[in-house]
This record gives structure tokens, sequence and C-alpha cells, in this order.
């Protein structure tokens, strides 16, 4: 069967550590990836977009890399800050929709 | 910054009634979706719209699900007769195109079914 899992554990770090997520997903091709952050409430805000033939993108703090052999995404947060504190979600692209892990809830502690 | 709205933030109504969502896509963007998050769980994929027709739906999106788009800035999730388990925060997302873009989303309608 289909499955995306990302650390099923809360992850809890000091502030200017950097938080390293993972995504796993079997049964599934995705030529994009994406992550997400979602807030208590709140809907996702998109973070980064990774494609398939990309290994590695950054914007600012974050970094994502992607492995299809692996079939593994991993998610870095460097410097991290209280500021980060949220529930962070992969979502593999199919066709047009977004299909979401479960989240991590990441906790930065001052 | 644009941003897609929702209305209204919460609604509570009663086990067979209808409840119509309300959304405000971005302007410019041409592909729209439903997601649903039940609490606890993962944000789910109910149904994309583009170009006034469903382009995809979930095994979620049933007889009882329906979808519209009644003007050039609406964009509507009609639930015709409601169950216990539709209770959800329900998330619209629009996007300028339908792959390679992230998806902007709402801030969601939270549906209490009693």
């Amino acid at each position: 069967s289909q499955k995306i899992e990302q650390n099923s554990e809360a992850l809890n770090i000091q502030e200017g550590k950097t938080a390293t997520l993972t995504c796993n997903y079997t049964n599934y091709s995705p030529a994009y990836l994406q992550w997400y952050r979602q807030d208590p409430g709140r809907g996702p805000v998109f973070l980064l977009l990774i494609r398939e033939n990309e290994k590695e993108k950054r914007k600012e703090r974050l970094k994502v890399t992607f492995d299809t052999t692996l079939k593994q995404s991993l998610f870095h947060i460097t410097a991290s800050q209280p500021a980060d504190s949220a529930t962070y979600l992969c979502a593999l692209v199919q066709g047009g929709k977004l299909i979401f892990g479960q989240g991590t809830e990441l906790s930065v502690k001052p | 910054e644009p941003e897609v709205t929702q209305t209204p933030s919460h609604q509570v109504t009663q086990m067979g009634q209808e409840v119509i969502l309300r959304c405000v896509p971005i302007s410019n963007h041409l592909y729209f979706y439903w997601y649903r998050q039940i609490l606890g769980q993962k944000v789910e994929f109910l149904v994309s719209f583009y170009n006034n027709e469903i382009s995809e739906k979930s095994e979620i999106f049933d007889d009882q699900f329906s979808v519209e788009r009644p003007d050039g800035s609406n964009f509507t999730l009609k639930i015709r007769s409601t169950k216990l388990e539709d209770s959800a925060m329900y998330f619209c997302a629009s996007s300028w195109t339908g792959k390679l873009d992230e998806q902007y989303f709402g801030p969601g309608t939270r549906l209490t079914v009693t």
C-alpha cells in the first residue's frame, strides 16, 4: 500500500541547533515534493518545493534533500529559533493534488 | 500580499443538514482545491477544480459533496446531508499552475456536526 511517513515523535531541540525532519514514502514515484509549515488551527503554508532531478534545495535557513532511490526527503532548519516551533508537513505532488504526511511537531526551546 | 479567504471560520450544524463552505481564492490563480483535516489527523485531499470543472476527486468526495465556482471570485464546497464524521477543518487552496506551483491555503473553516 502507499504510505508517507514522517518522524512520528515530536522533535524538541535547543535554540541555535539544526533541526532535521524526515519524510519517507513507499509505492509512490513523485516528480515533486513540497514542505509546508502548519501552526495550530491554521492552514498549511508553503516553504519549499524540490523536483526529482534536484538533490538539494535551499532557502535562507531551510534546506531540503530528495533521494528518489531511498524514497526519502530530509528537511533541515539551521540556527533554529523558538519562532520555528510548528508542525512541518511533507507533501508528495501527484497530478495536481498534494498527498500529505501526518507531520512532525517541532518545538524549539530558548 | 494576496491571500485565500474562507467563510465562515466556524460552522456548527445538525446531522442531515446542508452546509456551504465559501472560499475566495487568489484572484489570478487558475486551480482550486478543497482539503480537510480531521482533528489530530493528516490533511487529506478532497477535490481539485480547473476551467469550471472537477479535475480530480478523492474517495472521500462522494455524492454528498459538490463544488461550484458561481462567479469569478468565489469557490464553494457543499455538503448535502452532513454526517458526524464530516466534522473537520476544511481548507480551500489555490495555485497558478496545477503541478509546479505551491498551493496557497486559506485559514480554514471548522465544521462541527452535532
